[in-house]
Parts: C-alpha cells; structure tokens; sequence
C-alpha cells in the first residue's frame, strides 16, 4: 500500500515550457486534492476532483489544468509555465474526514 | 482566508507535553476542527479532528472549548520527531466538502 505517489520529485523548467505533475492513490478513495505551497505559506488549494469525471477550481487555478484519468491518479498540467509558479506541488486524496498527502513535487520555473 | 488564528512559534522540552491554542471564534455549527502537521518539507500528515467533544487518539488529544470558539491541541509526551508546523483548520466534515483551508500554522520547536 504505497498510499499517495507523485512524478517527479524535483523539475526544472524555463519559462514558457509545459509539463505535466503526476499523482496516483491506491486506497481507493473518491476524492482527490491539488495544493501548491510557497515559502512560509499555507497550502492552497489548486484543484480538486470529487469523484471520477469532475473536477473544480479551488483557490488558485490560474494556469493550471487538470485531469482526472481514473480513480486512481489526477494529473496536473502547466501548459506554459511562469516563474510564480515556482513551488512545492502537493497532491492528496480523502476517505471522507482524513486527507492523505503525497511527497511533494518541487518545481523551478526560470 | 484561512477561519483560524495560531501563534506564528512555540518552543517545548523534550519529554513534556505541548500545548498548541486555536482561535476559531467563526466557527459554524457543522464545521469540525481538524489538526494537521507536516514535518520539514513533507506532505502534511492528518493528527485529529473533532466536532464538540474532546477526542483523544494515539498521537494527541484535542480539547475544544464548549462555546467551539477555540481549541487546544496536546502532544502528551513531545519528542524532537514532533518538531513541525501544526495547522488548525476549520472544515465542514465529509469527502470533499469543504475543502482544507491552511493558514501559516504554529511552528513547534521541540528542545533537548
């Protein structure tokens, strides 16, 4: 039971580049989380997928799309990236009351 | 914005119990009060949560007040493993209603 993974750990990207944050649960869980998380700061929530086949904004989704493939994995796309998008991207996923976290993905925009 | 407001820093000692405040004097009558914490740059890590009553698990116990204005989160016995950001945070309970809100959390230094 690995709980919450994200691909990859650390990117570097230049300004203007894409790519896509990958993020898989296996405890079979409905809903699913996208945070960002800047130095010194809260989480914000970036998107979230209550169940398969929907999604919301959350607090900051300028820049940012997303899709839930499955129930198992809700990726995170940056179609042209910016340095204010330069943070820690945590993805997460709920059983109803607790929120379980993945590692983080690290992400450098020049 | 986050509903909650936590002191920025607290320092313990090793071997004694933590006592972290929580002001949600907003707080709705169907929001739970959830405690977070995360642990150097790691994901956060879900610790209690509870609705009026006082709830204790294995981790920490969780004493709200019986106006739900605020709360306290006790660490027993603090180790220098327990030094992290603690988040309070204020949420309707269930799956994704209401989703987590963070504040800038109490940063718990644990001391030898």
């Amino acid at each position: 039971n690995a709980g919450v993974t994200q691909t990859p750990k650390f990117q570097v990207l230049k300004t203007g580049q894409s790519m896509t944050l990958q993020c898989a649960q296996d405890m079979n869980h409905n809903s699913m989380y996208w945070y960002r998380q800047d130095p010194g700061m809260g989480l914000r929530l970036i998107y979230y997928s209550a169940s398969e086949g929907t999604t919301d904004k959350g607090e900051v989704p300028n820049g940012y799309n997303v899709s839930r493939l499955n129930k198992r994995e809700f990726s995170l796309r940056l179609e042209s990236a910016a340095p204010s998008q330069t943070s820690v991207y945590f993805c997460a996923s709920t059983d109803y009351n607790e929120q379980f976290f993945g590692p983080g993905t690290r992400l450098t925009v020049l | 914005d986050a509903k909650t407001t936590q002191p920025p820093s607290m320092d313990c000692a090793e071997g004694r119990a933590a006592n972290l405040p929580c002001n949600h004097s907003t707080i709705s009558g169907n929001e739970y009060v959830y405690w977070y914490r995360q642990i150097h740059s790691q994901g956060p890590q879900y610790i209690i949560h509870g609705l009026k009553n006082n709830e204790t698990n294995e981790m920490a116990s969780l004493i709200i007040t019986e106006d739900r204005k605020s709360s306290t989160l006790i660490l027993p016995h603090a180790t220098l493993r327990d030094t992290a950001v603690y988040y309070c945070i204020v949420r309707v309970g269930g799956g994704s209603q209401g989703n987590l809100i963070f504040g800038k959390g109490t940063k718990l230094s644990v001391k030898p």
